[in-house]
């Protein structure tokens, strides 16, 4: 079964329409969880990591304005797409490790398809 | 610039047959290497993962060869199966560099019947 969740599955918008989206893990408690955005025919791009407790290490290029992320508890992380607009449609998810050790497989949830109108 | 390459957009394969998925890094500080299968409308999920110490790891109809001089791994598949059909992503970590994936694009594997 699924061990981590991500909420909603799909977003349309209109354009300025702040979204956010939620990632939990099930089940398993995640210090650290990884946010990622996939545009057509390409590969998953890491925006971000999310630590419990702490800011969040954005990617060279992230406006971290922008994508605000909050890792509130072990359980759950947040990214909140700030006044959106058309070019930020996407597809962005989330995942996590169950183990805090080094090259743990991470877990992906179902990701969330994001379409500004 | 793209670490990681998938430069085989598709594949197709007959089942039964042997399935054979390419891929290429560009930095040697690479360490560990995994393979992720990917469904419309979900996430990626696991499927196997090789150390740089190794050149080899199999797991069932799954196994991942790893050819660092030449920076190139390979998913194998064999038998190759209708539910295999999927796109199949390689990532990259880097030992240290906080657990972060590095994909490839992505191959969309066709298992035909």
């Amino acid at each position: 079964g699924a061990v981590v969740s991500q909420h909603p599955s799909r977003v349309i918008c209109k354009s300025g329409t702040s979204v956010k989206i939620e990632c939990r893990s099930l089940d398993f408690q995640a210090t650290t969880m990884f946010w990622y955005r996939q545009f057509p025919k390409q590969s998953l791009m890491l925006m971000a990591t999310s630590n419990e407790g702490s800011k969040a290490t954005y990617e060279q290029g992230v406006e971290k304005d922008k994508f605000l992320i909050n890792h509130a508890s072990l359980t759950l992380s947040t990214l909140t797409v700030t006044s959106a607009h058309p070019e930020d449609s996407s597809f962005y998810i989330c995942s996590a490790s169950l183990d805090r050790g080094p090259n743990q497989p991470q877990h992906f949830g179902d990701g969330t398809r994001l379409s500004i109108l | 610039d793209q670490q990681v390459k998938q430069n085989s957009p598709s594949l197709s394969v007959q089942e039964g047959r042997i399935s054979i998925l390419n891929c290429d890094y560009t930095n040697s500080m690479f360490d560990y290497f995994l393979w992720y299968k990917k469904y419309p409308a979900e996430g990626p999920t696991f499927l196997i993962s090789i150390s740089s110490i190794k050149d080899k790891n199999e797991d069932g109809r799954f196994t991942v060869f790893l050819n660092k001089s030449a920076k190139h791994l390979s998913l194998h598949i064999v038998p190759s199966q209708p539910g295999d059909s999927a796109v199949y992503f390689c990532a990259a970590i880097l030992t240290g560099g906080g657990n972060k994936l590095t994909f490839g694009t992505g191959t969309q594997l066709k298992v035909e019947l």
